[in-house]
């Protein structure tokens, strides 16, 4: 059973081009996060969505973030018009159910943004 | 999630045991104490997790104190490839983990 998958591993952007993130759960798991880790910092929460629908965006920026979670297919982080503090490492988490205290999150390797 | 407090650092010496505090004075009686790890370039991973009594796995074993507001994870034999940040998160009714610095753990040869 293929744990998250998470791709591309590295990504390097210019500033002002779109980034898009992919997040294949682990086979089962209806939930997905998604978290932040800017240079020697934390992991930050950014959001979490179930298939179709955000059910709290609250740790993403406003403006220029953007996330989903189709039926079909992968969690998409879409980062449009890179800066530079957009540089860092972004992790896709999955769970099987959501809400519980008992639950278990399972993480991706990450994608390395560096923005140029 | 409720607060929690962890050193900074700790190092140990290859096969030895580690011991990793983390004290969560805050601690709710329904809140579970998760520990993850995240080795360098990695995503983090779950480690183990309890409520009131003390638990075992093949990675680690937790221990909770009497009145929760403080647990010890437990590296029985330290190896080169424990050595990662740990985390201590109490997990309340709440769908997103918290995580705050961490103990960063550091394996001597």
């Amino acid at each position: 059973n293929a744990g998250v998958m998470q791709n591309p591993r590295h990504l390097v952007r210019r500033r002002g081009q779109e980034a898009r993130l992919r997040c294949s759960p682990m086979k089962g798991h209806s939930h997905v996060y998604w978290y932040r880790q800017l240079p020697e910092e934390g992991l930050k929460f950014m959001v979490y969505l179930q298939k179709e629908n955000i059910i709290d965006e609250s740790g993403m920026p406003k403006e220029r973030f953007s996330a989903e979670f189709p039926k079909e297919g992968p969690s998409i982080l879409r980062i449009q018009q890179v800066v530079r503090g957009d540089s860092a490492a972004y992790f896709c988490a999955s769970s099987y159910g959501g809400g519980t205290t008992n639950e278990k999150l399972f993480f991706g390797s990450g994608t390395q943004l560096s923005v140029l | 999630d409720a607060k929690t407090t962890q050193p900074n650092s700790m190092e140990s010496n290859e096969e030895e045991p580690v011991h990793l505090p983390c004290n969560h004075s805050t601690i709710s009686g329904t809140d579970y104490i998760h520990w993850y790890r995240q080795l360098p370039s990695q995503g983090p991973e779950y480690v183990i997790h309890g409520l009131t009594s003390n638990v075992n796995n093949r990675m680690a074993s937790l221990a909770i104190a009497e009145d929760r507001k403080s647990s010890t994870l437990i590296l029985h034999r330290a190896t080169l490839r424990d050595a990662a940040v740990y985390y201590c998160i109490l997990r309340s009714n709440d769908y997103k983990l918290s995580f705050g610095a961490g103990t960063t753990v550091t394996v001597r040869a």
